[in-house]
């Protein structure tokens, strides 16, 4: 009953580098999205994506790219680490239709930008 | 702009006490509302409201919708420290395929 899988859960990131957050899903989910969580704030979405080879951007995309290429995965890609983009990272999916379901979310991922 | 804001933005109360969080919203081809209780770590998700003035319970919590007035409530009755955590409220869009979050209200509950 894996749900909505991220890795790595912690990372330490130096100015400049660059990383790719894990997120696979396996309830066969067609929307899947990224947030980010700043401390004592709510979460801001990221990018998102409606299916396999459809991706869009929401609030806060700068400095971030997606892929997905399959229904189950959407990694998130940091490009150029800054320290603005220390945050924990939630991966979340649901199934929308003609009724919606919930938003199920990972375990997040926290990341350190120094 | 879509928005949804919530109020208070933090809660102390004692166990016991009965807490009555809000959650309003301006955004456009509404769908549904989510509440999600967030401790730690991951939000778990708590209610889905798509109808006004149909609640919904789950033992001490409930929840109920104005879609008139462009709000939500989460009551949460006999409160225990367990029940200390951020609650989220999200809302549904169909235009945009999004969720919209709130900030939170976090809620701490003494013994």
């Amino acid at each position: 009953n894996a749900g909505v899988t991220q890795t790595p859960k912690f990372r330490i990131l130096k100015i400049g580098q660059s990383m790719t957050l894990q997120c696979t899903q396996d309830m066969n989910h067609n929307y899947m999205y990224w947030y980010r969580q700043d401390p004592g704030m709510g979460l801001k979405l990221i990018y998102y994506s409606v299916g396999a080879g459809i991706t869009d951007k929401g609030e806060v995309p700068n400095g971030y790219n997606v892929s997905r290429s399959t229904t189950e995965d959407f990694p998130l890609r940091l490009e150029l680490a800054a320290p603005s983009q220390t945050s924990v990272y939630f991966c979340a999916s649901s199934y929308r239709g003609r009724r919606t379901g919930e938003l199920f979310f990972g375990e997040g991922s926290r990341l350190t930008v120094l | 702009e879509d928005k949804v804001v919530q109020s208070p933005l933090s809660l102390v109360v004692h166990e016991g006490d009965t807490v009555t969080l809000n959650c309003s919203y301006e955004v456009t081809n509404f769908r549904s509302l989510l509440w999600y209780k967030q401790e730690k770590k991951a939000p778990t998700f708590l209610f889905m409201l798509t109808s006004s003035g149909i609640e919904k319970k789950s033992g001490r919590l409930s929840s109920i919708l104005d879609k008139k007035e462009l709000f939500s409530i989460l009551n949460i009755t006999a409160t225990q420290t367990g029940d200390s955590a951020v609650y989220l409220c999200a809302v549904d869009t169909s235009g945009t395929y999004k969720y919209i979050f709130g900030t939170g209200t976090r809620l701490k509950v003494l013994a």
